[in-house]
């Protein structure tokens, strides 16, 4: 998987608590992701990353939120987790931006909101 | 705005036999397209990506995938299946100034029997 680790794998929380996941990456690669993925919408976009202390929002960025304060590191924060929420989150990478780019993804968190 | 569709959940097909998972895209200007491959639990993985030049694009573990401007698609092929193959097959597209934003198509489950 690229050099790229999620944690947690696994998490259950309830309506209402902050959730963070966790991307790590050893490639040094300057652009970060975050996805979820959900049963016939294949991945959609939550934020994304093209330096520290920069990010950008994608498609499906409400009730979201992100931090990049080092190379390595990208955090999504669920500030009040819902049920609608529910779902498999993937971090992806890439070395450089621009449309030929090609991304590569962590193993995923499942995140279950009860 | 760009979109991608997989026609079918679902594809069955037997080993050794020859399979298509088919993709088809929408875009304003040239697209960018690519295929990943996920297996059970685990991230996705890049297998190929068209970009400019000659139609039909090779790609890791022996598939290819043919581009078609006219009809605007991007089918995924493989000459010979094997069991090892069953999978979820995602395309994804990317238009030249859309920035970072990958879209995905729903995904197709390939089911290859012995």
């Amino acid at each position: 998987d690229a050099g790229i680790t999620q944690s947690p794998r696994h998490k259950v929380t309830e309506t209402g608590t902050p959730v963070t996941l966790r991307c790590h990456q050893t490639e040094n690669h300057r652009y970060m992701y975050w996805y979820r993925q959900d049963p016939g919408h294949g991945l959609r976009l939550i934020h994304y990353s093209y330096g520290v202390k920069d990010t950008d929002k994608g498609e499906v960025s409400d009730g979201y939120s992100v931090s990049r304060s080092k190379t390595e590191d990208f955090l999504l924060t669920l500030e009040s987790a819902t049920s609608s929420q529910t779902s498999v989150y993937f971090c992806a990478i890439s070395d450089r931006g621009g449309p030929e780019e090609t991304q590569y993804f962590g193993p995923g968190t499942r995140l279950l909101v009860l | 705005a760009q979109s991608v569709a997989q026609p079918e959940d679902q594809v069955n097909v037997a080993e050794g036999n020859p399979l298509t998972v088919k993709c088809t895209y929408s875009v304003s200007g040239n697209p960018y397209l690519f295929w990943y491959v996920q297996y059970p639990n685990r991230g996705l993985q890049f297998l190929l990506k068209y970009i400019t030049g000659d139609n039909l694009v090779k790609g890791s573990y022996g598939f290819e995938a043919e581009f078609n401007k006219s009809q605007t698609s991007f089918h995924l092929k493989k000459p010979s299946a094997l069991v090892s193959d069953s999978a979820l097959y995602f395309c994804a597209v990317r238009e030249n100034n859309a920035g970072n934003m990958l879209t995905f198509g729903g995904g197709t489950r390939l089911m290859v029997k012995p």
